[in-house]
């Protein structure tokens, strides 16, 4: 089955204590994004990779880091975690499909992290 | 730069009744469109998109879009609402073919139904 795992749904952690939320696709992708949804404003990117060893900024990626690795992984790292960092997360995926000479893209979604900073 | 506006933060309908939900959209080009659902503790599910070609699209769960470019409109719509269609929907873009895959959302709809 196609999917986007995110571990763990659930994280509940102290200001400053590092830590890593996982993402991986079992769909080739080469497209990965972090999102996080806060009331209000809906999901705002974090950070994306275009493919192995290619990250960038989103629209807020302040206190975030990212790496790839590897194709299928993109682990989110909050290297000192702030109360403003308390959110929903979302990890992505996509790849584009060509059809009729018309490039496609869908974005597959996580099951998503639900992150409480103290 | 691009935007999306979900002008309805709340719609409660009755089971039954007909559902529109309102989108707009700023943005250089002729963008890639999306809905999603959310429904309580779950992820994002997509409910349908257009790329090109016919305006009305046909999604999941008997929901359609109409992309109106003179409006800049992808508002949502299902005939007939059930319980279970109570969620939170967003509409999001997306940069047409080339341009990279980063999504751009709207603040989202949250859909009460009454029984």
């Amino acid at each position: 089955e196609a999917q986007v795992t995110q571990n763990p749904r659930y994280l509940i952690t102290v200001t400053g204590k590092k830590l890593t939320v996982t993402c991986s696709q079992n769909m080739n992708h080469e497209y990965m994004s972090w999102y996080r949804q806060d009331p209000g404003l809906g999901l705002r990117q974090i950070y994306y990779s275009m493919n192995v060893e290619v990250t960038d900024k989103g629209d807020v990626p302040e206190g975030y880091k990212v790496s790839r690795k590897e194709k299928r992984n993109f682990p989110l790292i909050l290297e000192s975690p702030s109360p403003n960092q308390t959110s929903l997360y979302f990890c992505a995926s996509s790849s584009t499909v060509f059809e009729s000479g018309l490039g496609k893209n869908i974005q597959y979604f996580g099951a998503g992290t639900r992150l409480s900073v103290l | 730069a691009q935007s999306v506006t979900q002008p309805d933060i709340h719609i409660t309908v009755s089971e039954g009744a007909s559902l529109e939900l309102r989108c707009n959209y700023s943005y250089g080009a002729t963008p890639y469109l999306f809905w999603y659902v959310q429904s309580p503790g779950q992820g994002l599910q997509l409910l349908l998109k257009y790329f090109s070609g016919d305006t009305l699209v046909q999604g999941i769960k008997g929901f359609e879009a109409e992309f109106k470019r003179s409006q800049s409109s992808f508002n949502l719509r299902k005939p007939s609402v059930h319980w279970s269609d109570a969620a939170e929907y967003f509409c999001a873009v997306g940069p047409p073919a080339g341009g990279g895959n980063k999504l751009t959302f709207g603040t989202g709809t949250q859909l009460k139904v009454e029984l």
